[in-house]
């Protein structure tokens, strides 16, 4: 059974570059879609972009200008960086298998990382 | 994009008792070619992420209990708890993966009354 993982760091200060990985275990990263989505505390959720295992990606175009996927398929593991961050990027940050290729649902879902903008 | 609107925001029910709600989608969802609705929906337990519980707007994930139900088609959908029971209190979205930016519904958040 396939679990995702999301590491990194907890606090980031306004203006650097948020970096989140996503580490997928119990299967392999190869033939999937790979998605980030974020919650702000208390609020819903927002897509924030996916990538394919051949290192494709669909960006959310309210990110698209300060967003980088990747993807590394040899240690199973994907990641994003967010630059020139605000508090407003503040959330938890998850990532989730689109287990379908071709159909962009999520399942599963990592526990999340709650991030925090703050100087 | 696709604006997905839920509601109501929140709603108080009993237990045993049935709890309705809605989602509609700023456009249609409905892939005509394949005649599926592209709608899931989500259940978000506190401090837990959120679980896929139906998807193609009726269609159950396996394990997901049968008093769950989703139906609708087009632009306007619902998600049924037939008999609500203390473990469904979460809060419950909708999301649209008809076209990308792919879009989640507010929440609804469900609790006992």
């Amino acid at each position: 059974q396939v679990q995702l993982r999301e590491s990194g760091p907890g606090l980031v200060k306004p203006s650097e570059t948020l970096s989140l990985t996503c580490t997928v275990s119990g299967g392999s990263i190869d033939s999937y879609y790979w998605s980030w989505i974020r919650q702000p505390p208390g609020k819903g959720l927002e897509w924030i972009g996916y990538i394919f295992y051949t290192g494709s990606t669909n960006y959310n175009p309210s990110l698209k200008s300060r967003l980088t996927l990747s993807i590394d398929t040899s240690k199973n593991q994907f990641s994003l960086h967010l630059s020139s961050v605000t508090a407003a990027d503040t959330a938890i940050y998850y990532c989730a298998r689109q287990p379908v290729l071709a159909y962009n649902y999520f399942d599963p879902w990592g526990q999340g990382t709650l991030v925090i903008v703050s100087s | 994009d696709i604006v997905m609107t839920q509601s109501p925001d929140s709603l108080a029910v009993s237990l045993g008792e049935r709890a309705t709600i809605s989602c509609k989608s700023s456009q249609s969802v409905l892939y005509s070619s394949v005649n599926k609705n592209f709608l899931a929906w989500y259940q978000q337990k506190p401090g837990q992420p959120p679980k896929l519980l139906i998807n193609w707007a009726s269609t159950r994930e396996s394990g997901v209990p049968d008093r769950f139900s989703g139906s609708g088609s087009g632009t306007d959908f619902t998600l049924t708890i037939s008999s609500l029971q203390a473990e469904d209190v979460a809060v419950y979205y909708c999301q649209q993966h008809y076209s990308t930016p792919l879009t989640f519904g507010g929440g609804t958040k469900v609790e006992i009354k």
